[in-house]
């Protein structure tokens, strides 16, 4: 089974320039969430959906960070403009969330990551 | 007050012996669950194992095994037979069971253990 897919694995971009990172999570989970990692702050959360929703977006650093997710199957966050501050490895995962009731279980599944550097 | 601390910011361990990397969580929910995922060199976070709050047993996955003491709030992750693979850097994350508004799941991770396999 394919499990959560992120390109760009790699992108280098100048300041001021747009980035879309790009996610497809685990067919049939209905949970998603863009982290954020680099050294100083460590694996950060930045957005959660829930059946496409947003729920969580207070860990969106400013308002040039943008995410959506048209349908099931597809995510994008957006930067824009870009920063060399905001170069760090943004992961993508999914999960499966039930509803109310136990579901701390449910495994995320995390992609492989999407290294950005912005010059 | 940090809800993950990992204490040991890097181990060494020689090959073919145990290891145990520390966790110890805070959390005023009664469902929760504790995850350790592994992040080799390449960047991937890779899911390793998982112990919900109510499990009476320690979980196990091959080599990887969770010592869950839930008095002491502690969920360690023991590594037998080390492995030279198994070099990367190992992160504690918890996933509370409170349900806020539609329902957030997100993992909280902590800052991870950098653990370094000798032939």
């Amino acid at each position: 089974d394919a499990g959560v897919i992120q390109s760009p694995r790699h992108e280098v971009t100048e300041m001021g320039q747009e980035v879309t990172l790009r996610c497809k999570p685990i067919s049939g989970h209905n949970s998603l969430f863009w982290y954020r990692q680099t050294m100083m702050r460590g694996l950060e959360l930045l957005i959660y959906f829930n059946n496409n929703v947003p729920i969580d977006d207070s860990g969106m650093p400013e308002d040039r960070f943008s995410a959506k997710m048209p349908n099931a199957s597809f995510s994008t966050l957006k930067i824009q403009p870009s920063e060399p501050r905001d170069s760090a490895v943004y992961f993508c995962a999914s999960s499966f969330f039930f509803g109310r009731g136990r579901n701390a279980g449910n495994t995320i599944y995390f992609g492989e990551g999407s290294w950005l550097t912005v010059v | 007050a940090q809800k993950i601390t990992q204490t040991q910011p890097g181990m060494f361990v020689q090959e073919k012996e145990a290891v145990t990397l520390d966790c110890t969580y805070d959390t005023s929910d009664q469902s929760y669950g504790l995850f350790w995922y592994k992040q080799p060199s390449s960047g991937e976070m890779i899911f390793l194992i998982y112990q919900g709050s109510y499990d009476e047993q320690n979980a196990t996955e091959g080599r990887y095994s969770l010592n869950f003491q839930k008095a002491r709030k502690s969920a360690n992750l023991v590594i037998s037979a080390s492995q030279l693979g198994d070099s990367a850097m190992y992160f504690c994350a918890m996933r509370e069971g409170k349900i806020t508004g539609a329902g957030s799941y997100q993992l909280t991770f902590g800052k991870g253990t950098k653990l370094s396999v000798i032939p």
